[in-house]
């Protein structure tokens, strides 16, 4: 198994600003990922995010919105720069251990006003 | 991608048994089917996954369709804690398998005391 913190657990922030949720793993894994989940549904891959390489993001997610850092093998950033309302969210990092199974941070919950 | 169908909403007297369909017909020979749960205000957690056979695991058990096209999770007594949203998703193997997992809208499950 596998234990995930993220910090902020929460947060409001002001439109126009950027904020960056941290991601730590209690053990080393080639790969992250992390999910947005919007208010009222449900879980979308936003990218993944290998050590030693740039993110890979999915369709509909850009780099210059949700930089991500990467800097060793227990910890990733997930930036959501220039925020609006609609990017409201809870933000999830997850990684996939052993056969197969993904486990997930609690979330991080952003409310941007 | 192959979808899954699940019902919205199921209700459930504790103590009782649960059984959670879900259809998934145009699955491929080589997709593994995998269920994850969401408690509320928590990142989803990995309950089980089958292929072909049923599997049984401490959380719960995994029935299998002849024809691979539905699959039904099973829980054999349900608590107060089982109420979560469940997800049925399908996964195809490694190494095409990136970590990407598709959540459709899943089965908001409700226990009654």
């Amino acid at each position: 198994s596998a234990v995930i913190s993220q910090k902020p657990s929460r947060d409001i922030c002001q439109r126009g600003t950027s904020l960056t949720i941290q991601c730590q793993v209690d053990s080393q894994v080639t790969m992250m990922f992390w999910y947005r989940q919007q208010p009222g549904q449900s879980l979308t891959l936003i990218a993944t995010a290998n050590q030693g390489s740039e993110a890979t993001y999915e369709s509909g997610f850009v780099i210059d919105k949700f930089p991500i850092s990467r800097p060793n093998l227990t910890f990733s950033t997930l930036t959501v720069s220039n925020m609006s309302p609609e990017d409201s969210s809870i933000y999830l990092c997850s990684v996939e251990i052993g056969t197969g199974e993904l486990f997930f941070g609690e979330g991080s919950r952003l409310t941007v006003l | 991608d192959a979808k899954t169908t699940q019902p919205n909403s199921m209700e459930s007297n504790e103590e009782e048994p649960v059984h959670l369909p879900c259809n998934h017909s145009t699955i491929s020979g080589t997709d593994y089917i995998h269920w994850y749960r969401q408690l509320p205000s928590q990142g989803p957690e990995y309950v089980i996954h089958g292929l072909t056979s049923n599997v049984n695991n401490r959380m719960a058990s995994l029935a299998i369709a002849e024809d691979r096209k539905s699959s039904t999770l099973i829980l054999h007594r349900a608590t107060l804690r089982d109420a979560a949203v469940y997800y049925c998703i399908l996964r195809p193997p490694r190494p095409s398998n990136t970590g990407k997992l598709i959540f459709g809208q899943g089965t908001t499950l409700q226990v009654k005391p």
